[in-house]
């Protein structure tokens, strides 16, 4: 199993623009999630999803939407960029409310 | 929301066991414990979880005091491969909702 995968790895965003991050995972959980970690900080859950066609906002969801067509796929849309969404996205997985299982994360610069 | 306090970092002799204290005093009766670990440049890495009872799997043990208002996860022995930041969650669910709150983490530093 690849597990979690994310891209881009790396990506620098001009304000304003917008951009989708990818996120799959193939271990068929129903629980999804997408987290930032601003540097030196610990992550924010920003959306999650417990099924395909179920999404609830976590703690910091301005500036964000998802969706979830599919078990395996959880995208991040980014719509109008701000230098405040500069940070590393971590996308995370799991079978049940507990043990989550997180991408390698996508680094987003927004100048 | 009830938060989680962790001493900022700790240093640890390889080989040696390591206990890494989390104080969450707010918590509620419903709020699972868990504790995550990040290498560097990595996404986090789940380690163990509970809600009353101590645990242990093959990579720690977690001890809960008897009011809840504090835990201790215990690395047996401590390896190079053990240095990160070891992040204290509460993993609540109030009205339906999942709010999973991140504490500060501990920098845990393993002298060979």
């Amino acid at each position: 199993n690849a597990g979690v995968t994310q891209t881009p790895k790396f990506r620098i965003l001009k304000i304003g623009q917008s951009m989708t991050l990818q996120c799959a995972q193939d271990m068929n959980h129903n629980y999804m999630y997408w987290y930032r970690q601003d540097p030196g900080m610990g992550l924010k859950l920003i959306y999650y999803s417990v099924g395909a066609g179920i999404t609830d906002k976590g703690e910091v969801p301005n500036g964000y939407n998802v969706s979830r067509s599919t078990t395996e796929d959880f995208p991040l849309r980014l719509e109008l960029a701000a230098p405040s969404q500069t940070s590393v996205y971590f996308c995370a997985s799991s079978y049940s409310r507990e043990e989550q299982y997180f991408g390698p994360g996508t680094r987003l610069t927004v100048t | 929301d009830a938060k989680t306090t962790q001493p900022n970092s700790m240093e640890s002799n390889e080989e040696e066991p390591v206990h890494l204290p989390c104080n969450h005093s707010t918590i509620s009766g419903t709020d699972y414990i868990h504790w995550y670990r990040q290498l560097p440049s990595q996404g986090p890495e789940y380690v163990i979880h509970g809600l009353t009872s101590n645990v242990n799997n093959r990579m720690a043990s977690l001890a809960i005091a008897e009011d809840r208002k504090s835990s201790t996860l215990i690395l047996h022995r401590a390896t190079l491969r053990d240095a990160a930041v070891y992040y204290c969650i509460l993993r609540g669910d109030t009205s339906g909702t999942y709010k999973y709150i991140f504490g500060t983490g501990t920098r845990l530093k393993v002298l060979a």
